[in-house]
């Protein structure tokens, strides 16, 4: 158990839909990561948070915004859902020294898009 | 940007055996982390070994152990004493010092374990 929580496990929604990832980080940890997981694009950085603040953007579409709130938990919102949003969302945690270098990751969020 | 490149998608080893997966990258950066990540059919993403680019001296934890070659921009993970819970798919992974802490991986190796 990494200490990182996400919910809900899985997720079954319909094109064209919104939803939102929940992720509470390790206790401590001030970095919040999501990251994709597809059959095509493997393992591919999506955005970062760190206490509260934006901190780094990767390949995250106009679609999808995330955010972390005061008590550091975050949220992935995935909205206007395509099929190929079909994907295992991680989210992943690091410790409050910026330098901290070990990402600890929660279980993943399984979204499927109909 | 930075690129990592697994070359080998799937390997298959006996139990017990030795096998080294590869991984290259490509950076200008002088000062770096490097990560194996292993997912087993939980998907769970398991951190199984990393290594500071400034730290000459390959990373070891167990029966996993690297070959850090910085010149050639390699990162090999060898597993000795194959065990059939190692198998996974095995993800090489950069990660700046400066700048953005996001991980950067590989496509990823399929190991196999035989009995």
């Amino acid at each position: 158990d990494s200490g990182v929580t996400q919910t809900p496990k899985h997720l079954i929604t319909a094109t064209g839909q919104r939803v939102t990832l929940r992720c509470s980080p390790r206790s401590g940890d001030l970095s919040v990561y999501w990251y994709q997981q597809s059959l095509d694009q493997g393992l591919q950085f999506l955005i970062q948070y760190y206490n509260g603040e934006e901190r780094a953007k990767g390949n995250i579409l106009e679609r999808f915004s995330a955010q972390q709130f005061p008590d550091l938990h975050s949220e992935l919102n995935l909205s206007s859902l395509e099929l190929g949003d079909s994907a295992l969302y991680f989210c992943a945690s690091s410790g409050g020294d910026e330098d901290s270098n070990e990402q600890f990751f929660g279980p993943g969020t399984r979204l499927t898009v109909l | 940007a930075q690129t990592v490149t697994q070359s080998q998608p799937e390997m298959s080893v006996q139990e017990a055996e030795t096998v080294t997966l590869s991984c290259t990258y490509d950076t200008s950066e002088s000062d770096y982390y490097l990560f194996w990540y292993k997912q087993p059919p939980s998907r769970q993403m398991i951190l199984v070994i990393r290594q500071e680019a400034y730290k000459q001296q390959n990373a070891t934890e167990n029966r996993f152990s690297v070959n850090f070659q910085k010149a050639a921009k390699s990162f090999s993970l060898k597993i000795s004493d194959s065990q059939l819970g190692d198998a996974a798919m095995y993800f090489c992974a950069y990660r700046s010092i400066q700048g953005a802490q996001k991980l950067v991986f590989g496509q990823g190796t399929r190991l196999t374990i035989n009995p």
